[in-house]
């Protein structure tokens, strides 16, 4: 299976500004990389799918990058509601596998 | 609007079996199908399966053959996941979502607690 690391693990950051999540892929994924979010008690939802294609709904704050075994969520300018434990789906290769996923807390 | 209204908490014994539905509203229900996915503490999200509830078609993360069944009636626009063999290692929440290649709608989540 695909292993899928994400760094940092917990990330504290202040309001308005600009985080970098990453996610590591054990192999290449060919961009078939999806990020979500999960707030405290609540399902997972999606952000961006396909590495940089930002879901329906999703604030333009939001954007995702990369290719081959690495990828980047970022958030231009952090808000209170961004606080959420954020994962990485890698779907290039069955099993699907998610990173351990990166705490983003408010400073 | 699109909905995934899952079935309450289950409290299980190990050796037995649970069977959590996904009631799904808003859309076709056979035009997308269903994920299951697993999410606990220790081991994160893990990717049960999927179905084609359509045809019925399924597809297993090899970890969960055995463990995980996948059925659906189209009729009441309902997913099945059943647990069978339940120890307390499948103590966690199961998510359905809509979709495989994108999961643009979740359920709110079905715990199981496995204990004696």
């Amino acid at each position: 299976d695909i292993q899928m690391t994400q760094s940092p693990s917990f990330l504290s950051a202040s309001v308005g500004e600009r985080v970098t999540l990453s996610c590591r892929a054990s192999q290449n994924i060919n961009k078939y990389l999806d990020w979500y979010q999960q707030k405290l008690g609540e399902a997972p939802k999606l952000l961006i799918y396909n590495t940089n294609n930002l879901h329906t709904g999703i604030p333009s704050r939001f954007s995702g990058s990369g290719s081959g075994t690495d990828y980047t969520l970022t958030i231009s300018s952090l808000q209170p509601e961004d606080v959420a434990t954020y994962f990485c789906l890698q779907r290039n290769s069955w099993p699907y596998t998610f990173g351990a996923g990166t705490k983003l807390e408010l400073k | 609007q699109v909905q995934l209204q899952q079935s309450g908490a289950e409290l299980a014994k190990p050796g037995s079996s649970v069977k959590i539905s996904c009631k799904a509203s808003g859309y076709t229900f056979t035009s997308y199908y269903i994920s299951w996915i697993k999410q606990t503490t220790g081991q994160g999200l893990e990717y049960i399966g999927y179905i084609n509830t359509g045809s019925g078609g399924t597809n297993y993360n090899e970890k969960f053959k055995g463990k995980a069944t996948l059925t659906v009636d189209k009729s009441s626009s309902t997913a099945f996941m059943q647990l069978s063999s339940l120890t307390p290692d499948d103590s966690a929440v199961y998510y359905c979502a809509r979709g495989v290649r994108v999961m643009d709608a979740w359920g709110q989540g079905a715990s199981v607690t496995v204990s004696s």
